[in-house]
This record gives structure tokens, sequence and C-alpha cells, in this order.
């Protein structure tokens, strides 16, 4: 079985550009978190999206945004890139958008540079 | 003051020795803990969820204590491959699934 994806799995970008990170949930997940993690923090929440609504927003600004497609897939969309945007975006599926103990599984990660 | 509260690190130990981390979260409304495994440059992984009764799971074992607002992992007869950093997680469950990660302790099991 596949696990999360991610891609791309690296990108390079500039300052004032805009940026679409895209993942696919394991199948039959209907619940996709969007998580930032800067070199040595752990992972900040961004979004949750549960049946394509969105669930959950995290202390981030307007510049972030994220929708979820009829098959559960979602891109997280980032405009405006600062240089501190530069992190490891994770992407993070799970069965359920709540519960007890509803473990989240994690793709490999984007890691974006803001050149 | 961040939710999540973690050791600074690093934990350089020796094969065979028994390590503990920390953990404190600052949200009294926090229902479900966990701690993940982190290996450089990966995404994290879930090692065990943790239990008000406290579990344990093979070396690992976790402890909560939701009066003092703490958690723990204790890893026995450390190996080589437990150099990781581990993540304290926190979840409050209102509707979604936000969790909470700590910064992360930094372990290295030395030969």
């Amino acid at each position: 079985d596949a696990g999360v994806t991610q891609s791309p799995t690296h990108l390079i970008k500039t300052r004032g550009q805009q940026v679409t990170l895209r993942c696919s949930p394991i199948s039959g997940h209907k619940s996709v978190s969007w998580y930032q993690q800067v070199l040595g923090q752990g992972p900040q929440f961004i979004f949750q999206y549960y049946e394509k609504e969105e669930r959950g927003r995290g202390n981030f600004p307007d510049r972030f945004s994220a929708r979820q497609f009829p098959n559960y897939s979602s891109e997280l969309n980032v405009n405006a890139l600062l240089l501190g945007d530069s992190a490891l975006y994770l992407c993070a599926s799970s069965l359920e958008a709540m519960g007890r103990n509803t473990e989240a599984f994690f793709g490999q990660g984007t890691r974006l540079t803001v050149v | 003051r961040k939710e999540v509260e973690q050791d600074p690190g690093p934990f350089n130990v020796p094969e065979g020795a028994t390590v503990a981390f920390n953990c404190t979260y600052s949200n009294s409304a926090s229902q479900s803990f966990f701690w993940y495994r982190q290996d450089c440059r990966k995404e994290p992984k879930l090692l065990m969820s943790v239990y008000s009764s406290g579990n344990e799971d093979g070396r690992f074992t976790a402890q909560l204590n939701r009066a003092s607002q703490y958690i723990s992992l204790l890893i026995r007869d450390s190996k080589l491959s437990d150099s990781a950093t581990y993540l304290c997680v926190v979840n409050k469950i209102s509707n979604n699934n936000d969790m909470r990660f700590g910064a992360g302790t930094r372990l290295t099991v030395k030969p």
C-alpha cells in the first residue's frame, strides 16, 4: 500500500513568487493536515481538511491557503514567498478528522527553499 | 510559554543505557498524547501513543501525568538505531486533529 505521497520533494523559489505543494493521502483516509517544520523546530500546524472542508487553521498569515479535492488529495498554496517560508512542509493523513488517538501518517515532505 | 516543551538535549548515551525524556504541555484541555520519532531529514513517524495508565512497547515506556501536565518517555537498553529526534505531541481534539509538537529532543546512542 502506498503511504502519504508529496510532490515535489524539493523546490527552490524566489522571494515574491507563489508555490503549490501537493499531497495524496493514504487510500481510505479522508483527513489531510499540513505542517511547516523549520530547521531545529517541531512541525507547526497550518491547516486541516476533512471531507473537502477546512476543519482547522494554525497561526499562519493569509498568504497560506489550501484545499482538498473530491479524491481527498490536497494542495497547499503560499503566495508572496518570504525567506522565512523556507522549511520542510509536511502533509499528514488520518482516517478521521477527530477522535481519540487518531494516528497521523506523514509524507516525506517538500523541502522549500526561498532565495 | 510554548504549548509543548521538551528537554532541549542533545542526549549522548552509550549503547545499553537507559534514557528518559520529559515533556510538559500548557493546555489542560489536551486529550491525546503521542511520541513521534524523526530521523535526520525524514518525516516524523509515530513511536507510541501515551495513555493515562502508562503503556509499554518493548524497550519503550510512556507515562502521562494529567495533574502535572507532564509526559515522559523511557528507553531501556538503548540501541544505535534509537539515534533520532523524539517529538512530544499533544492533541486537543476539539473539532480537528490539530497536533501540537514540541521542538524535539535529539538522542545519539554511541557504541
